[in-house]
Order: structure tokens, then C-alpha cells, then sequence
């Protein structure tokens, strides 16, 4: 079975570009997961989705940030305009729901913002 | 609100050692437990699961138990691979909520 597939793997990109990272969930999953990870921060939700609706932004750093999901296969991550500190593994995860259900990752996008 | 504590790393062993990686967490609710794995380069992996006291998950010889009593959800491994070298997270997911919470992860190195 395919995993959740994110594109690009690597991005280097220069501060104040737009920055849009993709992500195609496991057929059938209801939940879609967005996190960052950093050194200093750790893992954090950035946003999840269910059913193709956004549910808790909360961890959406900054109006800068955007995401989407317009369809069951498919959502985006927009950073526009990039800054440095943006610099991050990025990463999409999706689940069945309900709680107790794992969560299956990509392999995750590298931003470098120089 | 909930939050998950984990032992400080990184942790260096020989193979064949035995393992301990120390979790407790704080949860509001009646939350399901889970250790992922992340290997170099990759995304997280589940590893093994508990959604209710006394479980215990198991997993590619690796072993966790819900502990109610003393909040813990502590993960072992009776004789570690080199191929075990990752990081490795407890989360816990909890009243009702999709939102795992993760402890800062340690880091395992297992040397030959």
C-alpha cells in the first residue's frame, strides 16, 4: 500500500519566496495532519483537517502561513512570503480517526530558507 | 492540558543491552498511548500502541505498558540491534481529540 507521499524532499529556496509543500494522504483516511520539527521546538501541529475541513489551526505560526486541502488525495502548505526561521523538516501525517488510531507520516519536506 | 515527559537522551548502548526509555504524561482525559520511531532521513513510525490501562503493546521485541497507577508508559527492549539506532517519541492522544502530544523524543545509538 502507498504511504503519505510529500513533494518536494529538499527545497532551498531565498527569503521572501513562496513556498507550497504537498501532500497525498492514504486512500480512505479521514485525518490530515500538518507539523513542523525542529531542533530547538521539537515536533509541532501546525494544523489537521477532517473530511477535507480544517479543524485546529492553532499551531499555525503566523498569517504567513497558509494550508488547504481541497480534495480527499490532496493538501498544501503555503509559506508566503519565507523567512529563516522558517527553515524546518516538514511533515504530513494521516489517520482512519477515531483517537486511538495511529497516525502514518511521510517522509517529510526539508525547507531551507536562506 | 496534557503533556508527555520523556528521559533525556541521547542513550548510547552495546548491542544485546537492555533497554528503558522513561514516559510519563499528564492527560485531562482517558488517553490512548503510542510510541513512534524515527529513523534517520525518514518520517515517524508507530511502534506499538496502548488504549487502555494494563495493556501492553508489543512490537519488533520492543514492550510498553499502560501504567494508570503511576501515569507511565515506559518502553523496553530485552537485547538492543545496532538497527535499533533511531529516535524514538511517546504521544498520547486524549479526550477525544485527533491532536497527538509528543514528548521531545530521545535518541538511541546502539553500537556493534
Amino acid at each position: 500500500d502507498a504511504g503519505v507521499i510529500q513533494s518536494p524532499r529538499h527545497e532551498v529556496t531565498e527569503m521572501g519566496q513562496e513556498v507550497t509543500l504537498r501532500c497525498k494522504p492514504i486512500s480512505g483516511h479521514d485525518y490530515l495532519f500538518w507539523y513542523r520539527q525542529t531542533m530547538m521546538r521539537g515536533l509541532e501541529l501546525l494544523i489537521y483537517f477532517n473530511n477535507n475541513v480544517p479543524i485546529d489551526d492553532s499551531g499555525m505560526p503566523e498569517d504567513r502561513f497558509s494550508a488547504k486541502m481541497p480534495n480527499a488525495s490532496f493538501s498544501t502548505l503555503k509559506i508566503q512570503p519565507s523567512e529563516p526561521r522558517d527553515s524546518a523538516v516538514y511533515f504530513c501525517a494521516s489517520s482512519l480517526g477515531p483517537s486511538n488510531q495511529p497516525q502514518h507520516f511521510g517522509d517529510g519536506t526539508r525547507l531551507s530558507i536562506l | 492540558g496534557d503533556s508527555v515527559t520523556q528521559m533525556e537522551g541521547p542513550v548510547t548502548l552495546s548491542e544485546e543491552a537492555f533497554l528503558t526509555i522513561n514516559c510519563t504524561y499528564t492527560a485531562t482525559g482517558y488517553p490512548s498511548l503510542f510510541w513512534y520511531v524515527q529513523y534517520p532521513g525518514e518520517g515517524l513510525q508507530l511502534l506499538l500502541k496502548a488504549t487502555k490501562a494494563d495493556d501492553k503493546g508489543s512490537n519488533k521485541g520492543f514492550e510498553a505498558t499502560y501504567r494508570k497507577e503511576t501515569t507511565s508508559f515506559h518502553l523496553e527492549k530485552g537485547s538492543v540491534q545496532v538497527s535499533d539506532s533511531a529516535v524514538y517519541f511517546c504521544a498520547l492522544t486524549s479526550g477525544g481529540s485527533e491532536k497527538l502530544v509528543f514528548g521531545k523524543g530521545t535518541k538511541l545509538t546502539v553500537n556493534p
